[in-house]
């Protein structure tokens, strides 16, 4: 079965300080892993992709295979980065997408 | 427009009431999908439409769901005789390739938040 496990609902970190979410994932094949981000009042989106590789607003996520966990970081946590972060995954036959329940950022000053 | 487009944004239904809520995807997306959030909860996936063919329903929670894109872009989610354990964001999101195209964006809507009293 495909799961997605998010297990912090809350995670609070003061201004400059590194950020870690994490998530862990259950998928027997080769998934593909995602962050979305949901400012407040905004719509999800589409923060980073494991198979792209690159950083996106600083964010950085490593896909690990061995611990089957992808979570996202960032070296300097800034207020904008105030949101809630859901984990997802899609297989290998569709783009479905399977979400983890979400972690709420909160950056304070 | 430029996004993912759904109405009502806002719907209060008595129970027992059927409901059609209204998406309207990026135009010329191939695919697109209907989630369920509850509140504290991620998305749950509902249904997937590739064109105007419903490819996957595995998530409809019960019979009185039913979802359809006649013409392959515009989609309607109906409830029927909504109860209670209804109430929730309902969110649309579509696609340009079809499915199992990786590396594939999806864009979400803004969602139609129903309360069922």
């Amino acid at each position: 079965a495909q799961r997605v496990t998010q297990p912090e609902k809350l995670l609070s970190v003061f201004k400059g300080a590194p950020v870690e979410l994490k998530c862990n994932y259950s998928y027997s094949g080769s998934p593909e892993l995602f962050w979305y981000v949901q400012y407040s009042r905004q719509r999800l989106q589409l923060l980073l992709r494991h198979i792209s590789r690159e950083s996106i607003k600083g964010f950085t996520a490593d896909l690990n295979k061995g611990e089957t966990s992808f979570h996202l970081k960032k070296p300097f946590a800034q207020e904008e980065d105030s949101a809630m972060y859901y984990c997802a995954l899609s297989g290998e036959y569709g783009n479905k997408l399977v979400f983890g329940a979400g972690t709420i950022l909160r950056v304070k000053s | 427009g430029a996004g993912v487009s759904q109405s009502p944004r806002y719907k209060v239904a008595k129970r027992g009431q059927d409901v059609a809520l209204r998406c309207d995807p990026i135009s010329g997306h191939v695919s697109l999908f209907w989630y369920q959030q509850a509140l504290g909860q991620g998305p749950e996936f509902l249904t997937y439409f590739q064109n105007e063919a419903q490819l996957d329903k595995s998530g409809l929670p019960s019979d009185r769901f039913f979802a359809e894109r006649p013409e392959g872009s515009v989609s309607t989610l109906k409830i029927q005789r909504t109860q209670q354990e209804d109430s929730a964001v309902y969110l649309c999101a579509s696609s340009l390739a079809g499915q199992g195209a990786r590396g594939n964006t999806i864009y979400f809507g803004e969602g139609s938040w129903l309360t069922v009293v």
